[in-house]
């Protein structure tokens, strides 16, 4: 089956670092999205993006679908954007596959 | 917005009960999944629904069923809870074919003595 790789698995920042977080992926897919595991354990979507380049805020994404990556942008990181990153890909019929996550941790 | 619940936030379970986890998703969707996360492992589909009554086996069924009798519910059975289903558990739903993104609830911790 298909393969999801993120990295780093871990990044520790301090408050108003840049980060970018990576997803690889084995195959073509349908779709990709990214989110974001809070410490409660909900998880909240970032961005729904099989291709191209999204902004919302502070964070951005950009999917490369022909060379099987994604990329996540954290700029300006806040103490409320630690937790674990995850990164689902879609390769059939609407099931996503998950990534193993980034687990980021922003001090002040 | 759409709204994904769960019924409960924290369960604890003897050996042996029968275990029900309840979805419910407010947004009309067509699928419904259930995943299971644990520490190394990450998360890993149970079941999915894609329509009222109908239901595909996931990566790890095993020890598992589901229903889904109303298009907005879809429940988890654990017939025989045992110590290694001790985990959390994940609902999910999206729209459909046209539109896969999807939303999670709670979460539910689960944790069977």
């Amino acid at each position: 089956g298909i393969q999801v790789e993120q990295s780093p698995p871990d990044l520790i920042l301090q408050e108003g670092a840049n980060s970018t977080l990576r997803c690889n992926f084995s195959d073509s897919v349908n779709n990709l999205q990214w989110f974001h595991q809070n410490p409660w354990g909900q998880l909240i979507n970032l961005f729904y993006i099989p291709s191209g380049t999204k902004q919302n805020g502070r964070l951005s994404a950009t999917t490369v679908a022909t060379e099987r990556y994604s990329l996540l942008y954290i700029s300006s990181s806040q103490t409320t954007d630690s937790g674990v990153y995850f990164c689902a890909v879609e390769p059939d019929t609407d099931k996503l596959i998950f990534g193993t996550g980034t687990r980021l941790q922003v001090f002040p | 917005d759409v709204k994904v619940t769960q019924s409960s936030r924290y369960l604890v379970k003897r050996t042996g009960e029968k275990v029900f986890l309840e979805c419910v998703q407010d947004m009309d969707h067509e699928n419904m999944f259930w995943y299971r996360q644990d520490p190394g492992l990450g998360l890993r589909l149970i079941y999915f629904s894609y329509d009222v009554k109908m239901k595909e086996k996931g990566d790890i069924p095993e020890g598992y069923s589901v229903s889904r009798e109303k298009k907005e519910r879809f429940s988890l059975i654990l017939e025989s809870a045992s110590t290694n289903q001790t985990s959390m558990y994940l609902c999910a739903s999206s729209l459909g074919s046209l539109n896969t993104e999807a939303f999670f609830g709670q979460g539910t911790r689960l944790t069977v003595v």
